[in-house]
């Protein structure tokens, strides 16, 4: 059975940084793409970038381009999504998602990681 | 860019059939699929290709493609149907994935 578990909930200052993590099971973790979505509290699904875990090829959607690091770590199975400086408008949930590329939709979804950024 | 609309609310009875559409200049050359997304959950694939249902989805749910519009039909909707769809679609070569802006489903 194919599982994304991603890392919990995080409340963070402004200004601080973050890296949370998704471990997906039941597949070859270099074998597919990962993608991250970010869902602003009662608003739509945006894509933010992809990553392919085998040599960590990875993309950006403009809009987050240089905003965030997409990385992933073969070795233990992981990919991270990190901030080096938050900032009040990057309170969302965050969802890591595995991507069929070739056809191009996200077929198993992590559970969301919510991170709340206030001082 | 890439950009997909949506309704921002369709609402049915049970029992009734629910479409929900989705626009965009892309989708004659790009496939759409729909996601399901209940509160508090994380969203679930339920048409993919434009109108393949994954394993585990009722068949109830269906998809169809014309022109620059897709479509998600959901016949004989039941309560628990109610939730928020996204339609999504993607480009490989240009690496770009985008999202509709989501469809409240309020079943009457």
């Amino acid at each position: 059975e194919v599982q994304l578990v991603q890392s919990g909930a995080e409340v963070k200052k402004p200004g601080e940084s973050l890296k949370i993590s998704c471990k997906p099971s039941g597949y070859r973790f270099t074998n597919y793409w990962i993608g991250w979505v970010r869902q602003m509290p009662g608003k739509g699904l945006e894509w933010m970038g992809i990553i392919y875990p085998d040599d960590s090829d990875t993309r950006y959607s403009s809009s987050f381009q240089g905003q965030v690091t997409i990385s992933a770590d073969r070795s233990i199975g992981t990919a991270y999504l990190q901030w080096n400086s938050l900032k009040a408008s990057d309170t969302a949930m965050y969802y890591c998602a595995r991507l069929s590329y070739a056809d191009s939709f996200f077929d198993y979804w992590g559970q969301g990681t919510l991170v709340t950024v206030s001082s | 860019s890439f950009e997909l609309t949506q309704p921002p609310s369709v609402s049915v009875s049970p029992g009734q059939t629910a479409r929900i559409t989705c626009s965009g200049d892309e989708l004659p050359k790009q496939y759409a699929h729909w996601y399901q997304q209940k509160p508090g959950q994380a969203p679930v694939l339920v048409i993919f290709k434009d109108s393949e249902r994954p394993s585990g989805i009722p068949e109830r749910f269906s998809g169809s493609s014309s022109g620059t519009t897709v479509t998600l039909t959901i016949s004989g909707v039941q309560a628990e149907d109610e939730a928020d769809y996204y339609c999504q679609s993607g480009d490989t070569i240009r690496t770009y994935w985008v999202f509709g802006g989501g469809t409240k489903l309020t079943v009457l």
